[in-house]
């Protein structure tokens, strides 16, 4: 049973315009939400994390949101540069459970 | 460059050998974790470590061993492994275990290939 799900195998988005990516969870005990970056041949790079007492987290171009009566969460590039062309992980912990629970990843293209 | 190394970065083996994959961490964390990535799966966590001390065995096959000397160096030991672990490893550090305030930083990743 997969507990955090990309539905979105892939994303292509014209560079300028914002890129949206998604991730829907199970668990209701999830509390902290993750969004990490991966290029070939690297590991995958933090990005950015919100907490469950927030909706919203914002640092430069991305911003994730969370909506908790939906168990959705979505990371928004605004605007996209070609330099974000990666596959982007969403993860999500529960508090005392040690351990990260990752979905399968979204491929973004940004198109110049 | 995040702080984290792996060694090799590529690995193959046959079904009969043993080999060792290196991970070391330069950030002063506790917290070290080794994943596993195959192809159109999602990270799967391995084996969780905090302070020397493994915490988590996610059911991994007794051919894949952990071993943790210090809170800076691990490694996993692979013997008789089959073509079906074939995958991206991945080695991961946190300041404290995953959580609220504990983000993992990964390293590079060794990529395995079982003939």
């Amino acid at each position: 049973d997969q507990q955090v799900k990309q539905n979105s195998p892939s994303l292509s988005v014209q560079e300028g315009r914002i890129s949206i990516l998604n991730c829907d969870y199970t668990n209701s005990m999830f509390d902290y939400f993750l969004w990490y970056k991966k290029y070939p041949a690297e590991g995958p790079t933090f990005l950015i994390s919100i907490s469950s007492i927030k909706d919203k987290n914002e640092d430069g171009r991305f911003t994730v949101f969370l909506n908790k009566s939906a168990k959705h969460l979505s990371l928004h590039i605004v605007p996209s540069q070609p330099g974000d062309s990666a596959v982007y992980f969403c993860a999500a912990s529960a508090e005392g459970a040690q351990k990260l629970v990752f979905g399968q990843g979204t491929r973004l293209t940004i198109n110049p | 460059e995040t702080g984290v190394t792996q060694t090799p970065r590529h690995l193959v083996m046959g079904m009969t050998n043993k080999k060792s994959l290196k991970c070391e961490q330069h950030l002063g964390h506790n917290a070290m974790y080794w994943y596993k990535q195959s192809a159109k799966k999602p990270l799967e966590l391995m084996f969780v470590y905090n302070f020397k001390e493994q915490t988590e065995n996610n059911s991994v096959p007794s051919r894949f061993s952990p071993e943790c000397p210090n809170s800076s160096h691990l490694f996993l030991h692979l013997h008789t492994l089959q073509p079906e672990d074939s995958a991206l490893y991945l080695c991961a550090s946190s300041l404290g275990l995953a959580g609220i305030t504990d983000t993992q930083y990964f390293g590079p990743g060794t990529r395995l290939t079982v003939l």
